[in-house]
């Protein structure tokens, strides 16, 4: 299937710290976004990269998308015990839409 | 702005009854869409509407799940007879256009087949 893949399935970093999350996928896309979920809630969408877009940022968020090796990468600075969630990221292929499978990111104060 | 609205928040039933929920997007909203998600897992793509017709239920077990979004504003997804693997989160989302919109989620409706 399309669904992309996170990795790592969980990560565990002190405040403050940054904290890297990946996603891939298999076949060529028109954009990918990324999205928050925590425990018990709906999805929380963070960002949106178009397939012609390299780079793109919002506060403390970097994604960055390599469409050559079908990836993504999301990266979260100066990290908070807010930002603990898990996080996804969702790819649009023309008429199909995938979530991954997730990261699970704990932040510890 | 009001987000989206999801009725009810929990539910049990046991296999082979008949269950509803119920979404009620942002206003404005011409994408509704409805998502299945397992633990542990990402949310599953079940049906899109754009306004009151069917854009894409490539992923809607047919033969038991139904949908419809009259009058192209609330919806309704159906699933009879339930299943045992019918146990999951069942979201509601809304976007202002297509898959290249961000999509707003209500904080879905726990199913529990017993």
């Amino acid at each position: 299937s399309q669904q992309g893949e996170e990795d790592p399935q969980a990560l565990s970093i002190q405040e403050g710290e940054n904290a890297t999350m990946n996603c891939s996928y298999k076949t060529s896309i028109n954009n990918l976004q990324w999205y928050r979920q925590n425990s018990g809630r709906g999805l929380v969408h963070l960002i949106l990269i178009r397939s012609n877009e390299r780079e793109k940022h919002s506060g403390r968020l970097r994604v960055t998308l390599d469409t050559s090796k079908k990836s993504s990468s999301l990266l979260i600075t100066a990290s908070r015990a807010a930002d603990t969630a898990s996080y996804f990221c969702a790819t649009d292929a023309g008429n199909q839409f995938y979530f991954g499978t997730g990261t699970s990111l704990t932040v510890i104060p | 702005e009001a987000g989206v609205a999801q009725s009810p928040r929990y539910k049990i039933i046991e296999k082979r009854q008949s269950v509803a929920f119920w979404c009620n997007p942002i206003s404005g909203h011409a994408t509704l869409y409805w998502y299945q998600q397992i633990l542990g897992q990402g949310p599953k793509l079940l049906i899109q509407f754009q306004n009151n017709g069917v854009v894409d239920d490539s992923q809607l077990p047919k033969d038991r799940f139904s949908a419809e979004r009259l009058k192209g504003v609330d919806s309704t997804l159906k699933i009879q007879p339930a299943k045992l693997e019918d146990s999951a989160v069942y979201l509601c989302a809304s976007s202002l256009g297509g898959l290249d919109q961000p999509q707003h989620f209500g904080d879905g409706t726990r199913l529990s087949i017993l």
